[in-house]
């Protein structure tokens, strides 16, 4: 069974703060993909980054940057510089890396940014 | 860019009736999903389908069943709502996996509410 686990339930930081959102998960699958969402007040899930288990190395995207571990089982995803529209529900996901579709998530991390 | 297209955006039902969620995706994606959220459980998964007339069951199935009569449309049916159903609905498209489980793409969200 797969297990995502997104232990900070809500977080506030002040404009340009940065700021980490915490994912820590558990499968048996020796390949998988790791995802993060971006559910703004608007509601849509909106697709931030795909990682393999391959692939180990951290990512970073404009203020975006993501810290892949998987000797502590973890994809933790910091925001530099916080704005305001950054405020959102951030939602990290498993899925094998081959068949099975389901896609397991987290509970979800609500990020608030104070202006 | 991916479109997916849930037909209401909120939905306002009496227990007891036949409730049809519908979506659309324009990109011919083999995979598509339903999903609801629930504050504190985050995003759990219905029924998957990836095919036409096909489908699968998902972690929380009951009370629910689905239709795929086109590979563009995927239908959520509550054969009898309780206001136990009363949540958002999520419904996302993806590409049928060949190098590794592809991202899934989300419509806006159904906000449904069984009085």
């Amino acid at each position: 069974a797969q297990k995502v686990t997104q232990a900070q339930t809500e977080i506030s930081v002040v404009e340009k703060e940065d700021v980490t959102l915490d994912c820590v998960y558990e499968t048996r699958d020796t390949t998988y993909y790791l995802f993060w969402y971006k559910q703004p007040p608007s509601g849509e899930l909106v697709f931030l980054i795909r990682r393999n288990s391959f692939d180990e190395q951290n990512e970073i995207s404009g203020r975006y940057s993501w810290n892949f571990q998987k000797s502590t089982s973890s994809f933790n995803f910091t925001i530099t510089a916080s704005q305001v529209v950054d405020s959102a529900v951030y939602f990290c996901a498993l899925i094998p890396y081959f068949g099975n579709e389901k896609l397991t998530f987290g509970t979800g991390t609500r990020l608030t940014i104070i202006p | 860019d991916v479109k997916v297209t849930q037909s209401s955006r909120y939905l306002v039902k009496r227990t007891g009736e036949k409730v049809f969620l519908e979506c659309v995706q324009d990109m011919d994606h083999e995979n598509m999903f339903w999903y609801r959220q629930d504050p504190g459980l985050g995003l759990r998964l219905i029924y998957f389908s990836y095919d036409v007339k096909m489908k699968e069951k998902g972690d929380i199935p009951e009370g629910y069943s689905v239709s795929r009569e086109k590979k563009e449309r995927f239908s959520l049916i509550l054969e009898s709502a309780s206001t136990n159903q009363t949540s958002m609905y999520l419904c996302a498209s993806s590409l049928l996996w060949g190098t590794g489980n592809q991202p899934q793409h989300f419509g806006d969200g159904t906000r449904l509410s069984i009085l």
